[in-house]
């Protein structure tokens, strides 16, 4: 079956330190790959996305790239600002088989100290 | 409505209760899903709707639990005898199509939490 690991929080940062969440993935066919994040009192949002090996997904400052040969899709950010204080979420559809149900890992909790 | 709405926001029960969620997703959104946020686990797939009809409700955890949405609009999700570990966040999403969207332009509420004490 097809399934998320994340790692684990939660994250504390620094104003403009580098952030890496690191994300690895099982699928039985070519998924897509996503970051959501969740801001306090919010609903999750779409980051990110990648469809195929080798793309990059990239907004707000934030890029992954979809590795098939290391199956991952690690979140990364330059330089963090507090407002990116959140939960991060990676996620997964397979084409190949139920293509409206999205796999998530656990969450990351990050949180950014001015 | 311009985003999707759920209500209540939190909600607390006695253990053995039952207790109704509900979805308003934005308007015109044919696939609804619902999904539960477990303390400390990812999200939970539960159910998908397109339309009225569920054709995917693998994710149910038990048959206490149900789904139903009319008029292709909103939806209830019903725990019967509620238990301790039903307490979670259960989330509601749309998008404007189901199968085939792969995640792309799914729209997520904000929750319901729930406690079950």
């Amino acid at each position: 079956g097809n399934s998320v690991t994340q790692m684990e929080g939660p994250v504390t940062l620094s104003e403009e330190a580098f952030l890496t969440i690191n994300c690895t993935y099982t699928a039985t066919g070519y998924p897509s790959l996503f970051w959501y994040v969740q801001y306090p009192g919010e609903g999750l949002q779409l980051l990110l996305k990648a469809t195929k090996a080798d793309d990059k997904g990239s907004n707000k400052g934030f890029e992954a790239t979809y590795r098939k040969e290391t199956t991952s899709f690690h979140l990364e950010k330059g330089s963090v600002q507090v407002s990116d204080s959140a939960v991060y979420f990676c996620a997964l559809s397979d084409p190949s088989s139920n293509d409206y149900k999205l796999s998530f890992g656990a969450g990351t909790t990050v949180t950014v100290r001015a | 409505g311009a985003g999707v709405s759920q209500s209540p926001s939190n909600k607390v029960t006695e253990k053995g209760k039952d207790v109704e969620l509900r979805c308003d997703p934005i308007s015109g959104h044919t696939a609804l899903y619902w999904y539960r946020q477990s303390l400390g686990q990812g999200l939970e797939f539960l159910i998908y709707f397109q339309g009225n009809s569920a054709p995917d409700k693998s994710g149910l955890p038990s048959d206490r639990f149900s789904a139903e949405r009319t008029g292709g609009s909103v939806s209830t999700l019903t725990i019967q005898r509620t238990q301790q570990e039903d307490s979670a966040v259960y989330l509601c999403a749309s998008s404007l199509n189901g199968g085939g969207t792969g995640g792309h332009g799914y729209t997520f509420g904000s929750g319901t939490r729930l406690t079950v004490v």
